[in-house]
């Protein structure tokens, strides 16, 4: 497609189990970014792509998160034991060299 | 650390109005800024992107200014509509390629 795909859209989850997700960027694009906006806050940064490997994974809140990037592509962002507090959208984006970013529309994930 | 701060927080104007939404960042070494617009329950829309070299863009009815030395941007939006109504999110990006952003602006355009 044209723009970034993510999977799913909308994920309801029990506490306690994996959840993953997946982010199609735009062919060609070799940066990827993946960002987690709360109910009323703002974005939060969580891990950046270039290429297949993570310069900079800062933002990831715990090492319940795990992100990987394979062919330049596809990437998946990985919850482990979730917890209510993960409920969240998850926004993937993605952009060339030193671009615009576009992002996807979100998987919204719900833990109860 | 990058912070990026927008005022106001919400605004409500009447259709037709121009209007004025302003981003302040602390640390003045980006690579450039860029404005997005989110429509509840959607993804963040791409506006305008202004490169460091650059002082301002443009694309239709908006128009987004940058001073880099004084830390700040605006998004100018002329003759406001319904549709415009949005939260408007400001971003900069510096040079480890990680995009800082404000909380944004809800804006409401009155019909």
């Amino acid at each position: 497609g044209a723009g970034v795909s993510q999977s799913p859209s909308n994920k309801v989850t029990e506490k306690g189990k994996d959840v993953e997700l997946r982010c199609d960027p735009i062919s060609g694009h070799t940066a990827l970014y993946w960002y987690r906006q709360s109910l009323g806050q703002g974005l939060e940064f969580l891990i950046y792509f270039q290429g297949n490997s993570a310069p900079d994974k800062s933002g990831l809140p715990s090492d319940r998160f795990s992100a990987e990037r394979t062919g330049g592509s596809v990437s998946t962002l990985t919850i482990q034991r979730t917890q209510q507090e993960d409920s969240a959208v998850y926004l993937c984006a993605s952009s060339s060299s030193a671009n615009t970013i576009y992002f996807g529309e979100g998987s919204w994930l719900t833990v109860v | 650390k990058q912070e990026v701060t927008q005022i106001p927080a919400a605004l409500s104007v009447p259709e037709g109005e121009n209007l004025v939404l302003n981003c302040s960042f602390t640390d003045s070494a980006i690579y450039n800024l860029q404005w997005f617009r989110q429509d509840p329950g959607k993804g963040l829309t791409s506006l305008l992107l202004i490169q460091s070299s650059q002082r301002e863009q443009t694309s239709g009815r908006l128009n987004a200014s940058l001073d880099k030395s004084s830390g700040r941007s605006t998004l100018y939006i002329a003759a406001s509509q319904p549709g415009d109504s949005a939260t408007y999110l400001c971003a900069v990006r510096g040079s480890n390629y990680k995009l800082t952003f404000g909380k944004g602006t809800l804006l409401t355009v009155n019909p």
